[in-house]
């Protein structure tokens, strides 16, 4: 079964609380993707990891940054977390290139408050 | 600039009949895959259907369908027989052969279908 789960679905800090949001897919694709989403807007690219300890940084990566130690896992982590990182994240993962299928598979996201 | 541009904000159909989505795109790509998702209310970000750019044919896949005019840079959405299941957000994408990796979103379509 092709999926890519989330963890925690909901969370609540404190402003300058770390936080650790965790993703994994079961998949083996190479390519995965940590994405934000603000209310009536698009979905804005974090980081991008190419496989494990190869990480590039996204459109908006400032605040963030990301763990992969394992192909099936991908961690997003904010050192002292800032009230306008309240957000939802989503988690995703690509097939690679000669795969005969292109698209993104997004995790269920994780709705994080930080007040 | 933007790659991937949807103009409708909203839109609002009668159950039953046909609606389209516009979305017009930019690369200078010969090669190049375009996707239409579906936000539901809960979050979700689903997978519908997907046009390879070197197909003529327009991907169909259950109700729903594109409309591919590649001289226009233009991949329409078509969902015929709307149901109140299908209100949602749509998100059309790309995925440029030279930049596999990346996926260029827009910034989303809310459809709401009523009775």
């Amino acid at each position: 079964d092709m999926k890519v789960t989330q963890m925690p679905r909901y969370l609540i800090k404190r402003m300058g609380e770390n936080v650790l949001l965790e993703c994994g897919q079961d998949m083996s694709h190479e390519t995965m993707y940590w994405y934000r989403q603000d209310p009536g807007l698009g979905l804005q690219l974090i980081y991008i990891s190419y496989d494990v300890d190869s990480n590039s940084e996204g459109d908006i990566p400032k605040g963030y940054r990301v763990s992969r130690k394992k192909r099936e896992h991908f961690s997003l982590i904010l050192d002292s977390a800032k009230t306008n990182q309240t957000s939802v994240y989503f988690c995703a993962s690509s097939p690679p290139r000669l795969a005969n299928y292109a698209e993104q598979f997004f995790g269920p996201g994780t709705r994080l408050t930080v007040l | 600039a933007q790659k991937v541009t949807q103009t409708q904000t909203s839109i609002s159909v009668v159950e039953k009949t046909t609606v389209t989505m516009d979305c017009v795109y930019e690369t200078r790509d010969s090669s190049y895959f375009l996707f239409w998702y579906k936000q539901t209310a809960s979050g979700e970000i689903v997978f519908l259907i997907r046009q390879d750019s070197y197909k003529k044919e327009n991907a169909t896949v259950g109700h729903y369908s594109l409309n591919f005019q590649k001289p226009k840079s233009s991949i329409g959405l078509i969902i015929t027989a709307t149901q109140i299941e299908d209100s949602a957000v749509y998100f059309c994408a790309m995925r440029e052969g030279s930049n596999y990796n990346v996926l260029y979103f827009g910034s989303g379509t809310k459809l709401t279908v009523e009775p």
